[in-house]
């Protein structure tokens, strides 16, 4: 498995705001991924962050509203852009460290709270 | 498109009790892989179990172990002995088997797990 870690762990921002949220993991993965997981819900996947270009967007996400990053094989960024108070959710990475078939694992997580 | 269905939105048991949660799934992938993850309450997801759907055998990591019926879309996960530190919430989640796209979970909506004492 990988040590994954997010930052900031929570924060509590004003609408019409944006936060960065970043994920450092301790080794190159191959894969990595971010989730929402909105108050009492399952987890949604929100897009696949791809090294060196642009991410692959879930229906119902767009880049304007998550833009991510992913300048190396260890570390991600998702931006909530233009924050709502809709947006208040757990925010999870995910990295899968292998070649295919290999497991994913999650980062802590990240609680925004919009007000 | 795959389906996670976990029927049970609450249970309980006695502390060194077995439990058992249900989940099935529907999917068109002919090699998938099917996972059990938990979430205490600290929020951090961990990997219980894993299975690969060609694999007859079923999963087993300690007290944790899996019913896997794949004819029936089942796949079921029993906890022997449970302990304090059990309590959690519990997701049922399936994949493609290869292939960037196919990495994508798919959640069920979860099951919380109390351990009574």
């Amino acid at each position: 498995s990988a040590v994954i870690s997010q930052k900031p762990s929570r924060d509590i921002c004003q609408r019409g705001t944006s936060l960065t949220i970043q994920c450092q993991v301790d080794s190159q993965v191959t894969m990595m991924f971010w989730y929402r997981q909105q108050p009492g819900q399952s987890l949604t996947l929100i897009a696949t962050a791809n090294q060196g270009s642009e991410a692959t967007y879930e229906s119902g996400f767009v880049i304007d509203k998550f833009p991510i990053s992913r300048p190396n094989l260890t570390f991600s960024t998702l931006t909530v852009s233009n924050m709502s108070p809709e947006d208040s959710s757990i925010y999870l990475c995910s990295v899968v460290p292998g070649l295919p078939p290999d497991t994913q694992y999650f980062g802590p997580g990240t609680r925004l709270t919009v007000l | 498109a795959q389906t996670v269905t976990q029927s049970q939105p609450e249970m309980s048991v006695q502390e060194a009790e077995t439990v058992t949660l249900s989940c099935t799934y529907d999917t068109s992938e002919s090699d998938y892989y099917l996972f059990w993850y938990k979430q205490p309450p600290s929020r951090q997801m961990i990997l219980v179990i894993r299975q690969e759907a060609y694999k007859q055998q079923n999963a087993t990591e300690n007290r944790f172990s899996v019913n896997f019926q794949k004819a029936a879309k089942s796949f079921s996960l029993k906890i022997s002995d449970s302990q304090l530190g059990d309590a959690a919430m519990y997701f049922c989640a399936t994949t493609g088997g290869s292939g960037g796209s196919n990495y994508k979970l798919t959640f069920g909506k979860g099951t919380l797990l109390t351990v009574n004492p």
